[in-house]
């Protein structure tokens, strides 16, 4: 069973700043993808960004960008030049290759941004 | 762009009241799934399908079930709601392999009195 922690439930950061959002994974697959999404007010949710577990090369998404560390099963999302409109939960998920194509999903982080 | 849509997105029903969600998507996407979003336990999932008349439970199935008659439509039942299933509900599709992402639709805040 894949399980996703993101350890911080709350987080804030100033307009123009960068902030870090963890999150850790645990999967027995040697197969699998990890994505970050966002869901603003609105409830709509996005994808932000995603990685392949194969892939060693972070992935970046304009100023969205992650630390990808395998070995430590950790993948933290970097937000830089933050904006108002980052303002939302941040989710992790983990999806196996085997796994029917069933993401598992952290709890979330609820992401403030200061004017 | 893919667009997913959820028939409601508020809804109050009864205490035993048999409650349908209805979910639509327009990419041809194989895959379906229904989510329950709680504070503070992010996403759980309910059942999926990744084909039509083809259903497996998820992590929290038990006062749930599904039909999916066409490969665009995805519905989620509560046979006799009860209070406990107030929450928001999400449904998501993605296409038929591993790497796919999932979109989703706007939700449904259910609320059961």
């Amino acid at each position: 069973a894949q399980t996703v922690t993101q350890s911080q439930p709350e987080m804030s950061v100033q307009e123009a700043e960068t902030v870090t959002l963890s999150c850790t994974y645990d999967t027995s697959e040697s197969d699998y993808y990890l994505f970050w999404y966002k869901q603003p007010p609105s409830r709509q949710m996005i994808l932000v960004i995603r990685q392949e577990a194969y892939k060693q090369q972070n992935a970046t998404e304009n100023r969205f960008s992650v630390n990808f560390q395998k070995a430590a099963k950790s993948f933290s999302l970097k937000i830089s030049d933050s904006q108002l409109g980052d303002a939302a939960m941040y989710f992790c998920a983990s999806l196996s290759g085997g796994s029917n194509y069933k993401l598992t999903f952290g709890k979330g982080t609820l992401l403030t941004v200061n004017p | 762009d893919v667009k997913v849509t959820q028939s409601s997105r508020y809804l109050v029903k009864r205490t035993g009241e048999k409650v349908f969600l209805e979910c639509v998507q327009d990419m041809d996407h194989e895959n379906m799934f229904w989510y329950r979003q709680d504070p503070g336990l992010g996403l759980r999932l309910i059942y999926f399908s990744y084909d039509v008349k083809m259903k497996e439970k998820g992590d929290i199935p038990e006062g749930y079930s599904v039909s999916r008659e066409k490969k665009e439509r995805f519905s989620l039942i509560l046979e006799s709601a009860s209070t406990n299933q107030t929450s928001m509900y999400l449904c998501a599709s993605s296409l038929g392999h591993s790497n796919s992402p999932l979109h989703f639709g706007n939700g449904t805040r259910l609320t059961v009195t």
